[in-house]
């Protein structure tokens, strides 16, 4: 119940093309659903973040679509770039004691030919 | 600028000789994580500290440790190296402000058992 499960595991896509990676949980306690870019050799940056009171939040090119009902999430990156090559993780999160401790899904590896 | 740094970037250590990470931040965050991050793997968290409470995973070996001095420093000892445990430690930070959940991650240190 604690975990979060992410696909696909690895995706190629075309320069300008639309990139989207899903999540699902089970855990409906879960209130806050980070995404994470990593690029090689470096730590974690979060790109965006939504609360489940919301369905959908857009900063620039990425946009997370959030689907309660469903207990799905999925980020959108629009016209895709080279330089958006990274590993993505999705992420959930509920604040017992204020810890946030963030519960990862396995991670996509995004690849976006020039 | 206000961020997460960690010391040394690269390790290289002998089997079962032990080793200290270290991670400082500047954000004056009260909660603090280590991860571990294998190859194409999500972080998987070792334990955390909110303020000087010491909370460590159900699934964390012995052979971690951690120290918090104060409030900008957190350390991470290995005391006896596997080679299970090569892989990038990566620290983060949260606020631990109610209903703030957002971690902030140094680049992490890549360590390397001989």
């Amino acid at each position: 119940q604690q975990q979060v499960k992410q696909s696909p595991q690895s995706l190629i896509v075309q320069k300008g093309g639309i990139s989207i990676i899903n999540c699902a949980y089970e855990n409906t306690a879960f209130d806050y659903f980070p995404w994470y870019q990593q690029f090689p050799g470096k730590g974690p940056a979060l790109l965006i973040a939504i609360r489940p009171d919301v369905s959908e939040k857009k900063e620039g090119r990425f946009t997370i679509s959030f689907n309660k009902s469903a207990k799905q999430f999925s980020l959108h990156i629009m016209d895709s770039q080279p330089g958006d090559s990274a590993t993505y993780f999705c992420a959930a999160s509920m604040n017992p004691g204020n810890t946030g401790k963030l519960i990862f899904g396995q991670g996509t590896t995004l690849q976006v030919k020039p | 600028d206000a961020m997460v740094i960690q010391n040394p970037r690269y390790q290289v250590t002998q089997f079962g000789k032990p080793v200290t990470l270290s991670c400082s931040q500047t954000l004056n965050h009260n909660v603090m994580y280590w991860y571990q991050q294998k190859s194409s793997q999500a972080p998987k968290l070792l334990f955390h500290y909110y303020d000087k409470d010491f909370n460590n995973e159900a699934d964390t070996p012995d052979n971690f440790q951690s120290r918090r001095p104060n409030t900008s420093f957190c350390f991470l000892d290995i005391r006896s190296p596997g080679l299970g445990d090569a892989a990038m430690y990566l620290c983060a930070t949260s606020s631990g402000l109610a209903g703030v959940h957002t971690q902030y991650f140094g680049p992490g240190t890549r360590l390397t058992v001989l």
